[in-house]
């Protein structure tokens, strides 16, 4: 059975860095075809996908983030986590962390229940 | 601003048939496969249909997706009150960067 858990503060204040650890089991991120990926949804809005490891170690990110976002991995904890620097209140987001499995491309299949970052002095 | 653009609410009445659109570009819809994803209020979106027509397992087949050139469907037949919920798309998008891109949901009413 697949599962995945986001972690981290749920409070962080303007210019900080925020880290976040997606822990998972039912499969492993040294299998070839397998990814995870962090996507956010500040409240009452749209979906925004922030960055995907792969099982090999590639990495890519949001165009529009990039400068700000690191995401790596630790195979042997089956932990992905992110971080996101200069945190500024329009981050405020519900953070989540799904896998990715390849069927020609990459597609989202389990996603954590995400967690909920506000970001306020 | 999303790069891919879905109807903000749709509605209908039980075991109607509803489709909600989503219109991208060739470098996203064009070229690439659609997912569609289900949220209920206070949940984790639900994986639909992914690889433009491909439902997972437990999904019923009330639920379809379909793709033509840079726009894709979903189509609901059947309507149940349980349909109530947030649909997405979503496409791999090629123009700079890899980039997942999402449509802006679609709310669903079920009168």
């Amino acid at each position: 059975q697949v599962t995945l858990r986001e972690s981290g503060p749920a409070l962080v204040k303007p210019t900080q860095t925020l880290t976040l650890t997606c822990t998972f089991s039912g499969f492993s991120l040294s299998t070839s075809g397998m990814c995870v990926s962090w996507i956010r949804q500040p409240p009452g809005k749209a979906l925004e996908w922030l960055a995907r490891i792969d099982w090999d170690d590639d990495k890519y990110y949001s165009t529009s983030l990039k400068t700000r976002l690191t995401i790596s991995k630790d195979t042997s904890k089956n932990q992905v986590v992110l971080t996101m620097t200069n945190m500024d209140p329009v981050d405020t987001a519900t953070y989540y962390c799904a896998r990715g499995i390849w069927f020609g491309e990459y597609y989202f299949d389990y996603w954590g229940q995400g967690t909920l970052v506000t970001v306020s002095s | 601003q999303s790069v891919l653009t879905q109807p903000p609410s749709a509605s209908g009445t039980p075991g109607q048939r509803v489709t909600i659109s989503c219109s991208g570009s060739s470098s996203n819809i064009g070229s690439n496969t659609v997912n569609w994803y289900q949220q209920l209020p206070g949940t984790a979106p639900k994986l639909l249909i992914y690889s433009n027509n491909q439902r997972p397992s437990g999904v019923p087949d009330r639920f379809s997706g379909s793709k033509s050139g840079t726009s894709a469907s979903l189509a609901i037949s059947g309507l149940q009150s349980e349909d109530e919920a947030d649909y997405y798309c979503a496409a791999w998008d090629d123009s700079l960067n890899v980039n997942w891109v999402f449509g802006g949901g679609t709310k669903l009413t079920v009168l």
